[in-house]
């Protein structure tokens, strides 16, 4: 049973360019919630997508979108990337319709901007 | 989504005990009280949720007193791969995908 699976590991760009995570949820989830990770913090809520729709939405700029596809896969998409936009960004997915139910986690993508 | 606090570090060594408690005064009768788990370099990992008095499962205990004011993860005869970070969080689990509110977590360093 595949968890939640990232790509790329690994990721560098420069200011200003654009870019674009992937994210395949585990199987037989079909939410997927976008988290960004600094260096020494917690992760925080960028975005949720359910039924190829953005559900909720955390503080962050419209420099973050996002979609999700049919089959509940999801990019996350960055523009105008600033330096302080390198982070690990996580990807979590999790069962929309049920109770109870803890989101997993992928072992995100490491983002560093030069 | 109630707030929660926590320590920032705890050290333990081998074979001991560890708890770690959480304080969450303004959780909501909905809510659910969940630990994740993080090592470096990867993404956090689900330990267990609770709502009221007890739960265990195979690697932690979670023990919640009648207020629900706090709770207290329970990690029995620790080992030094349970060295990493570990987040309460509290938030209404019967809501759809609910968004994860994290702090900034319990560093747990494990020595030998």
């Amino acid at each position: 049973d595949a968890g939640v699976t990232q790509s790329p590991t690994h990721l560098i760009k420069t200011r200003g360019q654009q870019v674009t995570l992937r994210c395949s949820p585990k199987s037989g989830h079909d939410t997927v919630s976008w988290y960004q990770q600094a260096l020494g913090q917690g992760p925080q809520f960028i975005f949720q997508y359910y039924e190829e729709e953005e559900r909720q939405r955390g503080n962050f700029p419209d420099r973050f979108s996002g979609h999700q596809f049919p089959n509940y896969s999801s990019e996350l998409n960055v523009n105008a990337l600033l330096l302080g936009d390198s982070a690990l960004y996580l990807c979590a997915s999790s069962l929309g319709r049920a109770s109870n139910q803890p989101q997993h986690f992928g072992d995100g993508t490491r983002l560093s901007i030069l | 989504l109630a707030k929660t606090t926590q320590p920032i570090s705890m050290d333990s060594y081998e074979g001991q005990e560890v708890n770690i408690t959480c304080s969450h005064n303004n959780i909501a009768t909905n809510d659910y009280i969940t630990w994740y788990q993080q090592f470096p370099s990867q993404g956090p990992r689900f330990i267990i949720q609770g709502y009221k008095t007890k739960v265990t499962n195979e690697v932690a205990s979670l023990f919640i007193p009648a207020d629900r004011k706090s709770s207290t993860l329970s990690l029995p005869r620790v080992s030094l791969s349970d060295t990493a970070v570990y987040y309460c969080l509290v938030g209404d689990m019967d809501q759809a995908g609910t968004a994860l509110i994290f702090g900034k977590g319990t560093t747990l360093s494990v020595s030998s």
